[in-house]
């Protein structure tokens, strides 16, 4: 059973479209994220859900819409693609929450969305 | 800012050991982490690191130094399979949630 489950997992697609990646755990975790990684392979967090929440937006352009409608799933719609788009977007789950600092939970990452701009 | 810095590439020999290095200057310190990525896939969880010191977890260990800032994975008798990327991260407190910052990863090519 696949535990981080993202959809789909290719996206070709034209500048100024509008798109949804889809994103599921089923391990139960209560924090959810979403990352992007460029051509450089950097990773860099974008935003996290604890428990259908919004606790981190990295200044992201407000062309980019997370929705949580359950603690199990979320998604990321991005309005009017831009060239810059084109990347590798990775979905992640971990059991966070008050008193993280207590201990350590690693994240679970999906199979990642390879989104290309034309 | 955060901070967090890895050569981007190395190159070792199988059935050596290779040390890859990482330093950091954060806030809000938590701990550690250690990924693996090989190419076109998702980052697996390798180790992490919370006090002083080195964990050994078979041929990988870790190591951290939370007075210098500073961390390095130690992979013995490297395999082909072992060609990834490996990356660096830091545990952070963000208003009592996890927030981990990553490094941009060091890319390990293992030759025969």
């Amino acid at each position: 059973d696949t535990a981080v489950s993202q959809t789909p997992k290719y996206l070709v697609t034209q500048m100024g479209n509008d798109k949804s990646i889809k994103c599921e755990q089923n391990l139960g975790h209560d924090t959810m994220y979403w990352y992007k990684q460029d051509s450089k392979k950097f990773l860099k967090i974008m935003f996290s859900y604890n428990n259908k929440e919004l606790i981190i937006n990295e200044t992201v352009p407000n062309r980019f819409s997370p929705k949580s409608p359950d603690k199990a799933h979320l998604n990321l719609h991005i309005n009017s693609l831009e060239l810059g788009d084109s990347a590798v977007y990775f979905c992640a789950s971990s059991q966070e929450g008050p008193g993280a600092t207590e201990s350590f939970r690693p994240q679970h990452f999906g199979d990642g969305t390879r989104l290309s701009i034309l | 800012g955060q901070n967090i810095d890895q050569p981007t590439e190395m190159t070792a020999t199988e059935g050596a050991i290779v040390q890859i290095n990482c330093t950091y200057q954060t806030s809000g310190f938590n701990g550690l982490f250690w990924y693996q990525q090989h190419a076109g896939e998702a980052p697996t969880f390798l180790s992490y690191n919370v006090l002083d010191g080195l964990e050994e977890k078979g041929r990988f260990s870790s190591f951290l130094s939370r007075s210098k800032g500073y961390s390095y994975l130690l992979l013995k008798e490297l395999q082909m399979k072992d060609s990834a990327s490996y990356l660096c991260a830091a545990d952070l407190n963000s208003g009592g949630y996890q927030k981990v910052t990553f490094g941009i990863g060091t890319k390990l090519q293992v030759i025969p």
